[in-house]
């Protein structure tokens, strides 16, 4: 069975630095891009970041380059997320999630929350 | 960036009934891979999102076929046959064919 969980979220002063964790499991974690995708409060979805197999490929949309970096360790089949210069905007839900071949997410964790406010 | 406008905003339905939701892009979304990268995704209360439909009309491991997905180049529907209430909540499309992938806002299937 997939499973994606999620660790590191919590309250943070705009301006500071916050990093998430994903702890994968039940796949070949290698194998697999892997991506964040999060969710303000009440708000639909934003893809956040992209991540190949081997960690040497990564995207952002504009709204987080530059601040935030995606990395792996396949070695831990873990997947992580460090955020600088968060701003209140940066406050959501950030999921983990699984992307096969063609773009989407298959597998999703359960969610962590980020609220960035003084 | 290629805008999804997904409609309608809400759907009010009732058990057992067929309805549509539409997904419009503000580019085709045909890559020049030749393939078409519009998938769909619910989010039911309090969960996490789960794929439904991935290229336009594959369902994804386990969605039952009252699932259905269609569609080509900026135009694309997801159709809910034989409504269950397991099936209420928000549905999302998301297009993987142009950087940055991009969501529609959501459609809300709520009962009656």
């Amino acid at each position: 069975e997939v499973q994606l969980v999620e660790s590191g979220g919590g309250l943070v002063q705009p301006g500071r630095s916050l990093k998430l964790s994903c702890a994968a499991s039940g796949f070949t974690f290698s194998n697999y891009y892997m991506a964040w995708v999060r969710q303000a409060p009440k708000k639909g979805l934003e893809w956040v970041a992209t991540i190949s197999t081997s960690g040497s490929r990564t995207y952002y949309p504009d709204s987080v380059k530059g601040r935030f970096t995606i990395s792996r360790d396949n070695a831990k089949s873990s997947l992580y997320l460090q955020m600088n210069s968060l701003k209140s905007e940066d406050t959501a839900t950030y999921y983990c999630a699984r992307r096969p071949y063609g773009g989407y997410v298959d597998y999703w964790g359960q969610g962590v929350m980020v609220t960035v406010s003084s | 960036d290629v805008l999804m406008t997904q409609t309608p905003v809400s759907l009010p339905v009732s058990l057992g009934g067929q309805v549509s939701i539409s997904c419009r892009s503000s580019q085709s979304l045909v890559h020049s891979d030749g393939n078409t990268y519009l998938h769909w995704y619910l989010q039911k209360p309090g969960q996490s999102p789960q794929l439904l439909i991935y290229r336009v009309s594959n369902r994804f491991s386990g969605v039952p076929d009252r699932f259905s997905g269609s569609g080509s180049g900026t135009d694309f529907t997801l159709k809910i046959s034989r409504v269950e209430p397991e099936d209420l909540g928000v549905y999302y499309c998301l297009q993987s064919t142009h950087f940055p992938y991009t969501f529609g806002a959501g459609t809300k299937l709520e009962l009656k």
